[in-house]
């Protein structure tokens, strides 16, 4: 099957700085990218999706300002987590698809984010 | 709303079988998806049903019934490994991804 990386696996960062997290597509063109957050025993919630070359849809209750998305190529899309903070520790996946929208979605293998 | 419903949690005993029943609500449908999640680790692929029926995949199977909005996975001679959560999902009208809250399946010995 298709692969997605995610980087960094996992970061520990201090309140107030950003984080940015990246998601590649390594054997496939991702026209559409997906970052999901998921806090300890509960289900995945999709924050955002991107395709290629246009601005991210942010789910409601996801402020854009602060979890800036760019999905600048075919094979790449950042999450930056700006001005981080405790609440904001989580586990973050992002997922990528190739072409039309019924196609299946591959995962990345997660980052999980600690804010101290 | 739209809204997806399976079981919090269940045990079940290696070697034997278990089903994983998800019901749904969406604003149409164009597929369910089954994924497994160990802890810590990101989803992992197992299932896609569009059509009313059983698909199986070696020791799983997946089954869906789109007038009763219901599907159920099967996993028969379970093994430890197979400890893990798994999550149903919906492929609403604007083929975007509905989540179960997902179901943590314990195998005991």
């Amino acid at each position: 099957g298709a692969v997605v990386s995610q980087h960094p696996s996992r970061v520990i960062c201090k309140s107030g700085t950003s984080v940015k997290i990246e998601c590649r597509s390594l054997d496939f063109q991702a026209t559409t990218m997906f970052w999901y957050r998921q806090f300890p025993k509960q289900s995945l919630m999709l924050m955002a999706t991107s395709n290629e070359g246009s601005k991210a849809t942010y789910e409601q209750g996801v402020e854009k300002d602060k979890f800036l998305i760019n999905h600048a190529s075919l094979t790449l899309s950042t999450l930056t987590v700006t001005s981080a903070h405790p609440e904001d520790s989580s586990f973050y996946i992002c997922s990528a698809r190739e072409g039309r929208a019924y196609n299946e979605q591959f995962f990345g293998p997660g980052t999980r984010l600690t804010v101290l | 709303g739209q809204n997806i419903d399976q079981p919090t949690e269940m045990t079940a005993t290696e070697g034997a079988i278990v089903q994983i029943n998800c019901t749904y609500q969406t604003s149409g449908f164009n597929g369910l998806f089954w994924y497994q999640q160990h802890a810590g680790e990101a989803p992992t692929f197992l299932s896609y049903n569009v059509l009313d029926g059983l698909e199986e995949k070696g020791r799983f199977s997946s089954f869906l019934s789109r007038s009763k909005g219901y599907s159920y996975l099967l996993l028969k001679e379970l093994q430890m490994k197979d400890s893990a959560s798994y999550l149903c999902a919906v492929m609403d009208s604007n083929y975007q991804l509905i989540w179960g809250a997902g179901t943590k399946l314990i195998i005991k010995p």
